[in-house]
């Protein structure tokens, strides 16, 4: 079955100290991995894309990477702004079209 | 501003009673997708559209209908809404199925 995990599924830091989040995925014919940033009630934000194993992108304190099997979004001296629920969606080929699935998601928690 | 818009923001209605909810996007995108949001269960992609009058079903069609009569709209229509679509609701778009999306405020649904 295609699927997407993240974990974990909640993560509690103290502002500056880094770490990272998992997404894995078992999907195959990986066309695209996607990492977004959900705020409490309002709409996810898109953060990064990632289309073949061994890219890298980042953003300020975040840095997204990708293998085979998983990607992984490293958060650096986080700030509590970067609180927030961290979702990772792959796109792959499915039947004569796509599909888009999404993860869970990691609830994360930077405290001052 | 590049954005994406629903209305209604908020719904409560009753089982069995028509209701559609509007998306628009004012970024020329060609790519418009609908999901819903339930605890626990993470986004599900109901419908997807690559472009004028192309669309096709997502993971949770059942229930739903969407058209795409022009490239800026993409509503959501519920013909006989029933308990367990009450959900919360996005509509997003991006430039290709390939790319990240973004995100419209949600529609919060409710049908009792």
């Amino acid at each position: 079955e295609d699927q997407v995990t993240q974990s974990p599924e909640a993560l509690r830091l103290q502002e500056g100290e880094s770490s990272s989040l998992n997404c894995s995925y078992t999907v195959s014919g990986l066309r695209g991995l996607f990492w977004y940033r959900q705020d409490p009630g309002k709409g996810p934000e898109f953060l990064f894309t990632l289309y073949s194993a061994g890219e890298e992108k980042e953003k300020e304190r975040l840095k997204a990477t990708l293998t085979k099997k998983e990607s992984f979004l490293h958060i650096t001296a986080p700030k509590p702004e970067d609180s927030a629920t961290y979702l990772c969606a792959v796109h792959y080929p499915y039947s004569s079209a796509s599909k888009i699935i999404f993860g869970s998601g990691t609830r994360l928690s930077i405290r001052p | 501003e590049a954005q994406v818009t629903q209305n209604p923001r908020y719904l409560i209605t009753v089982t069995g009673k028509k209701l559609t909810v509007t998306c628009s996007q004012n970024m020329n995108h060609e790519y418009m997708s609908w999901y819903r949001q339930d605890p626990g269960l993470g986004l599900r992609q109901i419908y997807y559209s690559m472009n004028v009058e192309v669309t096709d079903k997502g993971d949770v069609p059942e229930g739903y209908k969407v058209s795409r009569k022009e490239k800026r709209n993409f509503p959501l229509i519920l013909e006989s809404p029933s308990p367990n679509q009450t959900s919360l609701y996005f509509c997003a778009s991006s430039l290709s199925d390939r790319q990240g999306q973004y995100f419209g405020p949600g529609t919060r649904l409710t049908v009792t």
